[in-house]
């Protein structure tokens, strides 16, 4: 029962280095979610995609991008990477983006040196 | 104003202690309204949805107040494995891109 599963759980990079995060859900759910938290604040949402082949903007998007690769995975990738994104990202789905609550991944812990 | 505020706290109440606390919100056109709860170091898990009557599982109530823009959550008989942070999550919009997660109030059960 895998629910939603995030890779790397952690990675450091240097700044200026590029990688892509990886969420894949096996729930059938056709909104998917891109969040990071940092300390003391709440969840932000980066990007979002509400259906296969669909994908928009959050609060915060500048320095990512995302791709919806099919129905069960949606990848954030940071071109070149800046302290400024050392935080954590969660991966979340929903059976649509209509008031239906998330279902989390464990996060993955990013550090920017 | 926020567009989502929680009291941060932390809460640090005995076990079997009654503890409730609120979320405010500013936009009087929200739809949705979820409690969550994150464990330190882990993800957001969905506690309860807050339904217009006021719902109750368990030990845990949640109620809306529409008139003055806040959810509340209600622990009865709290627990020490309670001790979290709790999320509430304010949709105003029925649009993905304009949920808000408050940043949390921080509660710590001692036996």
């Amino acid at each position: 029962n895998a629910g939603v599963t995030q890779t790397p759980k952690f990675q450091v990079l240097k700044t200026g280095q590029s990688m892509t995060l990886q969420c894949a859900q096996d729930m059938n759910h056709n909104s998917m979610y891109w969040y990071r938290q940092d300390p003391g604040m709440g969840l932000r949402l980066i990007y979002y995609s509400a259906s296969e082949g669909t994908t928009d903007k959050g609060e915060v998007p500048n320095g990512y991008n995302v791709s919806r690769l099919n129905k069960r995975e949606f990848s954030l990738r940071l071109e070149s990477a800046a302290p400024s994104q050392t935080s954590v990202y969660f991966c979340a789905s929903s059976p649509d983006s209509l008031n239906q609550p998330q279902h989390f991944g464990d996060g993955t812990r990013l550090s920017i040196l | 104003r926020k567009e989502v505020e929680q009291d941060p706290g932390p809460f640090n109440v005995p076990e079997g202690a009654t503890v409730a606390f609120n979320c405010t919100y500013s936009n009087s056109a929200s739809q949705s309204f979820f409690w969550y709860r994150q464990d330190c170091r882990k993800e957001p898990k969905l506690l309860m949805s807050v339904y217009s009557s006021g719902n109750e599982d368990g030990r845990f109530t949640a109620q809306l107040n529409r008139a003055s823009q806040y959810i509340s959550l209600l622990i009865r008989d709290s627990k020490l494995s309670d001790s979290a942070t709790y999320l509430c999550v304010v949709n105003p919009f029925s649009s993905a891109s304009k949920i808000i997660f408050g940043s949390g109030t921080r509660l710590s059960i001692r036996p």
